[in-house]
């Protein structure tokens, strides 16, 4: 079946460095979403990217949806320990009306 | 967020007993789904519907069964509650197939 991956698994960083989680799906995707969820907390719907090579912002957050549909980043700039929690990238599974999730990125952060 | 919410937000069970916990949403989406938490396995999906009666599994559907009667309302029932069914458990909802889905605050669920 259609499988999202996400790497790295965990990161820790030092407040103020930089943050990228990479995903990547074994399909071409229609779209790519991505979701934060805070430690003891539930997922919230980050944003959605649809077309080859967008890139999105967010204030110190940088999306990007890959040429192919098949792969995306996010890209935190400067972290800040508003930003700890972890990090899901989910594509639609082909031919269902469902979301494939990535198993996520665990961003920790040394203030 | 505002719109969803999960009953119980915890709940203690023994071995064997059947279990329901309710997803009610006031926002009149047509998708709803319930997914499982687990460390090192994020977010799974146990069933899913796609209207009123109109359900679908998941990769983790067995020993789970659902029910949506009306649209503001999605049950998930373990039938014969296990320790491998301790987790956490999110219901979500969604306006339009596959866009950004609202998450309910969770259930954590313990089977004792």
């Amino acid at each position: 079946g259609q499988q999202v991956m996400q790497i790295p698994q965990y990161q820790h960083v030092q407040e103020g460095e930089d943050f990228t989680t990479y995903c990547n799906s074994s399909t071409t995707l229609s779209n790519i979403q991505w979701y934060k969820q805070r430690p003891g907390g539930h997922p919230v719907f980050l944003i959605q990217l649809v077309k080859s090579g967008e890139v999105k912002k967010q204030k110190r957050l940088t999306f990007q949806f890959g040429e192919a549909k098949k792969n995306s980043s996010l890209h935190i700039t400067a972290t800040q320990t508003t930003d700890v929690g972890t990090y899901f990238c989910a594509g639609p599974d082909q031919g269902a009306q469902k979301l494939v999730f990535g198993q996520g990125t665990r961003l920790t952060i040394n203030p | 967020d505002a719109g969803i919410t999960q009953s119980p937000r915890h709940k203690v069970t023994e071995t064997g007993t059947p279990v329901t916990l309710r997803c009610h949403q006031t926002e009149n989406h047509r998708y709803m789904y319930w997914y499982r938490q687990d460390p090192g396995h994020g977010l799974r999906l146990i069933h899913y519907s796609y209207g009123v009666k109109d359900t679908d599994k998941g990769e983790v559907s067995d020993g789970y069964s659902v029910s949506r009667s009306k649209t503001e309302d999605f049950l998930l029932t373990l039938e014969s509650a296990t320790s491998s069914q301790t987790s956490v458990y999110f219901c979500a909802i969604s306006r339009f197939d596959n866009y950004g889905y609202t998450f309910g605050s969770g259930t954590r669920l313990t089977v004792v």
